[in-house]
């Protein structure tokens, strides 16, 4: 079956840089696009953008534009996302989620990662 | 980008009640729009996609209606089970917009 499974909680320091992963198993990773979505304490969800893992093209939503970086390593089927200068405004969960196939028609995200909350604190 | 622009914000009904959500594109999206059920705790849940089709494994109690720039979930014979946030998102082009949700509570 289809799973997203992300990396652990992370505690940075205003300023510094947080890492997640998304190991995908039970399809193929390469096929399919990897959007990851941010979720601040109490609100609503907020679309930050999409990696194609084959070809390792991106696009970003304007609000990430700058400090957020995807990137995928193919061989172990895992998606990346990286965000730099954190700051309050960053403390956030973070989901990675399988969006369309990269052949086939649009597709929703009906796979989702359980989530990686990411706390900034000094 | 497309605005997504969902009502109500929250919603109190009893069980058994029919409860509609309602939301609205900002521009056309050939009814890529689905919906989502989010509970405290847990990521998000595929309900409805393409507006109206069911995921599978769904409760046929939800149902997605609407096209062009307007459209519906309604929940028939709410079940305690159903408290949540539901969200609905465009997926006709990115950046793939959400509404900003509707928490429905029971009576």
């Amino acid at each position: 079956q289809v799973q997203l499974v992300q990396s652990g909680a992370e505690v940075k320091e205003p300023g510094a840089s947080v890492k997640v992963s998304c190991k995908a198993s039970g399809y193929s990773f390469s096929d399919y696009y990897v959007h990851w979505v941010r979720q601040a304490p109490g609100q609503g969800l907020e679309w930050m953008g999409w990696i194609n893992p084959k070809s390792g093209d991106t696009d970003y939503a304007k609000n990430f534009q700058g400090r957020f970086t995807m990137t995928r390593d193919t061989s172990i089927s895992t998606a990346y996302m990286e965000l730099t200068s954190l700051t309050s405004d960053d403390m956030a969960l973070y989901y990675c989620t399988r969006g369309s196939g990269l052949t086939s028609m649009k597709q929703p995200n009906n796979y989702w990662g359980q989530g990686t909350l990411v706390t900034v604190s000094s | 980008d497309i605005q997504m622009t969902q009502s109500p914000s929250s919603l109190s009904a009893s069980v058994g009640d029919r409860v509609t959500i309602t939301c609205r594109a900002g521009q056309g999206i050939n009814n890529y729009l689905a919906w989502y059920q989010q509970k405290p705790g847990q990521a998000p849940k595929l309900l409805i996609y393409a507006a109206s089709t069911l995921q599978s494994g769904v409760p046929s109690r939800f149902s997605g209606s609407g096209s062009g720039t307007d459209f519906t979930l309604t929940i028939n014979y709410l079940q305690p089970e159903d408290v949540s946030t539901y969200y609905c998102q465009q997926y006709e082009r990115a950046p793939r917009t959400f509404g900003r949700g509707t928490k429905v509570e029971i009576k």
